[in-house]
């Protein structure tokens, strides 16, 4: 059974720090890995893929993969309050296979 | 960028009718899309691979003769929740990817709220 863990939250960071966001998974062989935005009441939207170890940067957003760790982060930088949301860490295998999502962790950017 | 529409985005139905939801790729084909149930403050759950011209393949604990997948076309799955009841109330959200991308990232359509009184 596939397992994608992260922390429910709430995260609470002021506006204009740091937001960092991790998840770790227990499958192995998982091949790609997915950062997406859930406001509430709305569908999941993605931010950010990776598919190999390191940072990979865009904009505002990091996300690192260490697949001996099994370990996936995403940093946010300079925290908006519309970053407010639930982010939802999700892993995939090999091939045109569902994703398997962690429960979310919520994040609060206070103004 | 790949675009899946979701329709209705909302419904209320009487509990034992039937609700029907679509889910279509706009501008991409997708012989496999996947549909997801989501319960308040939870997260994603998969319920069902639709396969075009094929039967669906359903998770454990999801009941296939309740919620019925079509996948008629390289463009479009319908998911009919049957005899609906109040325990069905949820989001149910479908997602595709382009066929030939692997294991490229979701695309989600916007969700259908059920609500089952």
């Amino acid at each position: 059974q596939k397992e994608v863990e992260q922390n429910s939250g709430p995260l609470s960071v002021p506006e204009g720090a740091i937001a960092s966001l991790n998840c770790t998974y227990s499958d192995r062989v998982s091949q790609s890995f997915f950062w997406y935005r859930q406001y509430s009441g709305k569908s999941p939207e993605l931010i950010m893929s990776i598919y190999s170890n390191g940072d990979k940067e865009d904009g505002r957003f990091t996300a690192q993969l260490n697949k001996a760790s099994q370990y996936v982060s995403l940093l946010i930088r300079d925290s908006q309050p519309s970053d407010s949301a639930t982010y939802l860490c999700a892993v995939t295998g090999r091939g045109n296979t569902p994703l398997v999502f962690g429960k979310g962790t919520r994040l609060s950017v206070i103004a | 960028g790949a675009v899946v529409s979701q329709h209705p985005s909302r419904v209320i139905c009487k509990s034992g009718t039937s609700v029907k939801i679509e889910c279509r790729s706009l501008d991409f084909q997708a012989t496999t899309m996947f549909w997801y149930r989501q319960f308040p403050k939870q997260s994603l759950m998969l319920m069902a691979t639709s396969n075009e011209g094929s039967k669906a393949t359903y998770e454990q604990g999801v009941e296939k003769d309740k919620f019925l997948i079509n996948h008629a076309s390289l463009t479009l799955s319908t998911l009919t929740v049957t005899s609906a009841h109040p325990e069905d109330s949820s989001f149910y959200i479908c997602s595709a990817r382009d066929q030939g991308q692997g294991n490229s990232p979701l695309h989600f359509g916007n969700g259908t709220r059920l609500t089952v009184t």
